[in-house]
């Protein structure tokens, strides 16, 4: 059983649509971090967190430490919003990745 | 300018050769990684380095080198390239200021090896 899981694999919605985004974890953390990567292949970061909730235009984080689960949601989305999100979660020393949920919004 | 930059950014070599794929940075963090990412896996730790002398295995070395030459260089080798090292490569960097937690990426290095 993988440390970080994603779900779901695979996502598809039409513009507009609220997405969420979720990530178990079954270790201890330091941080959490949502990280987008467009089919170009980028990684870029979205947000860190440790507890509680960030935004960040469209985009929300969430935290629930003692269940171990983070969400993400898209609010409005939209076409460019298209891409892989990744969960990763911080030990100490490193990071580990969940394998990534493939958005795809449509017009 | 990126502040973590990898070169080359796309590379096709043939099996045996040896082949280096470099990642310098402009934040002035101490720590630095390198990532393979295959389909359907989550980035996989090949090397990590905390400060220029200190170098550490990760999950997936084998088959790899690397070379710390500065603060703000970290070079991942291939030492004889094989097909099952196709892969996207990623340098990224953090800060022991911030306990490490936080990241930074390269654009990646996809490598082909025929």
């Amino acid at each position: 059983k993988n440390e970080v899981e994603q779900s779901p694999q695979n996502l598809t919605a039409q513009e507009g649509e609220f997405i969420t985004i979720n990530c178990s974890y079954s270790v201890g953390i330091s941080a959490l971090h949502w990280l987008q990567q467009h089919p170009g292949g980028g990684i870029v970061s979205l947000f860190m967190l440790s507890s509680g909730k960030k935004k960040h235009g469209r985009l929300i984080a969430t935290i629930n430490i003692q269940e171990k689960h983070s969400s993400l949601h898209i609010t409005a989305s939209h076409p460019r919003d298209s891409a892989v999100y990744i969960c990763a979660v911080a030990d100490t020393d490193k990071l580990i990745f969940g394998t990534g949920t493939r958005l795809q919004v449509f017009p | 300018d990126a502040d973590v930059t990898q070169t080359p950014r796309n590379r096709i070599t043939k099996t045996g050769k040896r082949i280096m794929l470099e990642c310098s940075q402009t934040k002035g963090h101490d720590r630095m990684y390198w990532y393979r990412q295959d389909p359907g896996l989550g980035l996989r730790l090949i090397y990590y380095s905390f400060d220029v002398k200190d170098i550490n295995k990760g999950e997936i070395s084998d088959g790899y080198s690397v070379s710390r030459q500065a603060q703000a260089k970290f070079s991942l080798s291939l030492e004889s390239a094989i097909p099952n090292q196709t892969a996207l490569y990623f340098c990224a960097t953090s800060t022991s200021r911030t306990g490490g937690t936080e990241a930074f990426f390269g654009q990646g290095t996809r490598l082909t090896v025929v």
